[in-house]
């Protein structure tokens, strides 16, 4: 199984939007709707900020939002702040009981 | 609050095993979710390398299968990750994490710092 295909990097401007996508499947993103969306500032634990593909933990801002379209998930950022600046990565349960993870997106905040 | 510690060795040389062990603090494993370990290799993405119940299922990446048990300890509160005859592929960053898993939900929500396993020839 290959990983999910995410854009190794995005930037933006402090307030703007941007988008991440998440490339896989029929067999994953695009079978089932266990999509989620991680944080990582390296050095510290993965942050969850979408699970399900749309929903939020408690806590995390309604600025992260989460959507899938066929075999591909994004995750949006709006209002782009400075602290916004990590890696992101993608995850998707997939057939057999096993999970995938996408190759992870550096978000720089210009 | 849910927090997950790895521990083990940084260094191992190859050919030999890998043990981590996880230690959960704010929840008690046998109550159930699933328990997890995913690696990210120097310079890589993530990859997942299986996951165990509370009762001791297990469900591993089919590219480790032969390699690899991950076994859960409810009286420590713990699980754990062994990875036999490791080469320098296995060098990366480990984490354990808690993989949510209801009837209609399932993700991983919590993750630890991880730890970095070197393996040296």
């Amino acid at each position: 199984q290959s990983a999910l295909t995410q854009p190794a990097s995005v930037s933006g401007s402090p307030g703007q939007s941007i988008t991440i996508s998440c490339t896989g499947t029929s067999n994953d993103i695009g079978r089932y709707n266990y999509v989620s969306w991680f944080q990582h500032h390296p050095g510290n634990a993965p942050q969850l900020m979408i699970f399900d593909v749309s929903r939020r933990p408690s806590g995390i801002s309604t600025r992260f939002s989460g959507s899938k379209s066929g075999n591909t998930a994004s995750l949006t950022i709006s209002g782009l702040q400075t602290a916004d600046e990590a890696d992101y990565f993608c995850s998707s349960y997939t057939t057999s009981d096993t999970w995938l993870f996408g190759g992870g997106t550096k978000l720089t905040v210009l | 609050q849910v927090r997950l510690q790895e521990s083990g060795p940084g260094l191992v040389k190859s050919s030999e095993t890998l043990s981590l062990t996880c230690d959960v603090y704010g929840y008690s494993i046998s109550v159930g979710h699933w328990w997890g370990w995913i690696r990210q290799p120097p310079g890589k993405g993530l990859e997942w390398v299986g996951t165990v119940s509370q009762g001791g299922s297990t469900s591993y990446n089919a590219s480790l299968h032969d390699r690899i048990t991950i076994s859960a300890d409810t009286s420590n509160n713990q699980f754990s990750l062994t990875l036999t005859s490791v080469t320098a592929a296995d060098t990366a960053v480990y984490y354990c994490a808690r993989q949510y898993r209801t009837t209609s939900s399932l993700h991983f929500d919590y993750w630890g710092q991880g730890i970095l396993v070197r393996v040296s020839s």
